[in-house]
């Protein structure tokens, strides 16, 4: 079963605007990561927040985490056109090696 | 940087054959994935890897084996294809658990 779910599932918006994501997830975490897909490749690492971080920024990236409410969200400002992609939430518990992957948001930026 | 490479990016099979889908990672990672993604469905795991000769089931076993004979190597067995395993088929490596994951640009695997 689904760990993590993305919220929207697909999000178009203008060049230049900035683009939210959401992701909840359902039990306790070591850390939540943030990976973007393009058309027909596979995943890249953007950002990994660990469980006792609240805030992160990478460039154009910003990641929040609540703990509490169980529930992630990943702001890229200035959209650009190349960030054209489908993103995935992945949670890592503890105790597991594995992570487990939500369905994605498919972005769309329009030029 | 890491380099995940997946040996085939389209295969085409028949009903019954065995398919081997190969992939090698360059970095000396401790773990490796086999995953397959599905349109609504995400990423789901088919087995993973810790060590040389270790396996773990993932969430997806069934029909599926693997072998990780080298560190570098992971190789993933359809034993017996069948049409519902028509997917896109996605190799990761990690260097630790819960670490960051890398992955190859997939195999998209059509089964007739």
């Amino acid at each position: 079963s689904q760990q993590g779910e993305e919220d929207p599932q697909a999000l178009s918006i203008q060049e230049g605007e900035n683009a939210t994501m959401n992701c909840s997830y359902k039990t306790s975490i070591n850390n939540l990561q943030w990976y973007r897909q393009n058309s027909g490749r596979g995943l890249v690492h953007l950002i990994l927040i660990r469980s006792n971080e609240r805030e992160k920024h990478s460039g154009r990236l910003r990641v929040t985490l609540d703990t509490s409410k169980k529930s992630s969200s990943l702001l890229i400002t200035a959209s650009r056109a190349a960030d054209t992609a489908s993103y995935f939430c992945a949670t890592a518990p503890f105790g597991n090696e594995k992570l487990t992957f939500g369905t994605g948001t498919r972005l769309t930026i329009i030029p | 940087d890491v380099k995940v490479t997946q040996s085939s990016r389209y295969l085409v099979k028949r009903t019954g054959e065995k398919v081997f889908l190969e992939c090698v990672q360059d970095m000396d990672h401790e773990n490796m994935f086999w995953y397959r993604q599905d349109p609504g469905l995400g990423l789901r795991l088919i087995y993973f890897s810790y060590d040389v000769k270790m396996k773990e089931k993932g969430d997806i076993p069934e029909g599926y084996s693997v072998s990780r004979e080298k560190k570098e190597r992971f190789s993933l067995i359809l034993e017996s294809a069948s049409t519902n395993q028509t997917s896109m088929y996605l190799c990761a490596s990690s260097l630790r658990d819960n670490q960051p994951q890398h992955f190859g640009d997939g195999t998209r695997l059509s089964i007739l």
